[in-house]
């Protein structure tokens, strides 16, 4: 199996642009989450699923974020508008079972630059 | 107000040493708590512990929970330059998603 799939690794843009990041889970695996991690405030949840369900979004910091999973092989994370302060790397991460996931894997995450 | 703290936030030791990290939690409905490795990439996943599994060990690497104390320690012997990373103790309550203490950054140096 390849692995959870982030895209693109890199993105830079400028602030007020709409950036969407997109992950591929492990197939398979029924649970998703998407963290973004700072060095200030290190990883955090933003919004989790569970069969293509949004469960928990509570992590989302704004309007600006809103994610999607549209079928269990594909998920968008979307910022808009970007601003400087996004700047980070965000990781998707699944997990297998009924629901209640243990052990996540994460993807190689994209590192996001808002100028 | 933190869930998960980590300590020591920073540790250099010497190659061959041993060290331990120290990870305490204060969570309602204590699940699990997992161990991650992240060097510059993903956290890559090292042990996870629950009420039934209190210890695990891989080869010089070793993870004990105790649920007294709301508390668990990663042990490494032996270390080697490769196990340079940040440490990351993730625990799971009676929701989903794993909440992340700020890590360890361990270096060893030769």
């Amino acid at each position: 199996d390849a692995g959870v799939i982030q895209s693109p690794r890199h993105e830079v843009t400028e602030m007020g642009q709409e950036v969407t990041l997109r992950c591929k889970p492990i197939s398979g695996h029924n649970s998703l989450f998407w963290y973004r991690q700072t060095m200030m405030r290190g990883l955090e949840l933003l919004i989790y699923f569970n069969n293509n369900v949004p469960i928990d979004d509570s992590g989302m910091p704004e309007d600006r974020f809103s994610a999607k999973m549209p079928n269990a092989s594909f998920s968008t994370l979307k910022i808009q508008p970007s601003e400087p302060r996004d700047s980070a790397v965000y990781f998707c991460a699944t997990g297998a079972g009924t629901g209640v996931t243990d052990t996540q894997y994460f993807g190689p995450g994209t590192r996001l630059t808002v100028l | 107000e933190d869930k998960v703290v980590q300590s020591p936030l920073s540790l250099v030791v010497h190659e061959g040493d041993t060290v331990t990290l120290n990870c305490s939690y204060e969570v309602t409905n204590f699940r699990s708590l997992l161990w991650y490795k992240q060097e510059k990439k993903a956290p890559t996943f090292l042990f996870m512990l629950t009420s039934s599994g209190i210890e695990k060990k891989s080869g010089r690497l070793s993870s004990i929970l105790d649920k007294k104390e709301l508390s668990s320690i990663l042990n490494i012997t032996a270390t080697q330059t490769g196990d340079s990373a940040i440490y990351l103790c993730a625990v799971i309550d009676s929701g989903y998603a794993l909440n992340f203490g700020k890590g360890t950054s361990l270096l060893v140096t030769p």
